[in-house]
């Protein structure tokens, strides 16, 4: 049973352009998350997705930041006019189910912005 | 602000001697701890996820407990060996949503 898979693990972009991370959850879950950890910062929440359906955003800056967890397929996050602060890296997780399941971690991308 | 404090914030311990490291958070609208080891250059895996107050929990050489009315939680690794060098991180979840809070992790080495 394969685990999270995130890609692609690095990803070098300049400013302005745009980043595209993936992350397919492991098979049999259909909740996920997205997390960011900026240098020398904890894990930060950024976003709780369930197929189709955002959950809870609030963690997720409202500027360029976007999600989604289609039907068929991974989970994007999707970083629009990339600047140097939103270097980091972007961990996903995924569970059975909500609240008390434990989250199973992919292994990152790290982002960096030139 | 959803503080969630880790102490101490790294360790050094030799081959063979126990330790302990304390998570505290915030006791109101507490739903769930969450405990994870962190290895580097791999992925967060799961310890433990704790709900009840005066919860404990087992695996193997580690163990957890939990203690919501004053906000804190214990992880317990008895008989430190070198391959549990990592960065042990813990995680509140709150009641009103579904974000997991978490500490900066205490940062265990052990050496033989």
């Amino acid at each position: 049973n394969a685990g999270v898979m995130q890609n692609p693990r690095h990803l070098v972009r300049r400013r302005g352009q745009e980043a595209r991370l993936r992350c397919s959850p492991m098979k049999g879950h259909s909740h996920v998350y997205w997390y960011r950890q900026l240098p020398e910062e904890g894990l930060k929440f950024m976003v709780y997705l369930q197929k189709e359906n955002i959950i809870d955003e609030s963690g997720m800056p409202k500027e360029r930041f976007s999600a989604e967890f289609p039907k068929e397929g991974p989970s994007i996050l999707r970083i629009q006019q990339v600047v140097r602060g939103d270097s980091a890296a972007y961990f996903c997780a995924s569970s059975e189910s909500d609240r008390v399941y434990e989250q199973y971690f992919g292994p990152g991308t790290r982002l960096t912005v030139t | 602000i959803l503080n969630v404090e880790q102490s101490p914030q790294s360790l050094h311990v030799q081959e063979g001697d126990s330790t302990n490291f304390t998570c505290s958070f915030p006791s109101s609208n507490f739903y769930a701890l969450h405990w994870y080891r962190w290895e580097t250059a791999k992925s967060p895996e799961a310890l433990f996820v704790m709900t009840l107050n005066g919860d404990e929990k087992k695996k193997g050489r580690i163990s957890a407990t939990l203690n919501t009315k004053e906000g804190y939680s214990y992880l317990y690794i008895k008989g430190s060996q070198p391959e549990d060098s990592a960065t042990y991180l813990c995680a509140w979840d709150r009641y009103s949503g579904y974000a997991l809070n978490f500490g900066k992790g205490t940062s265990l080495l052990v050496t033989p």
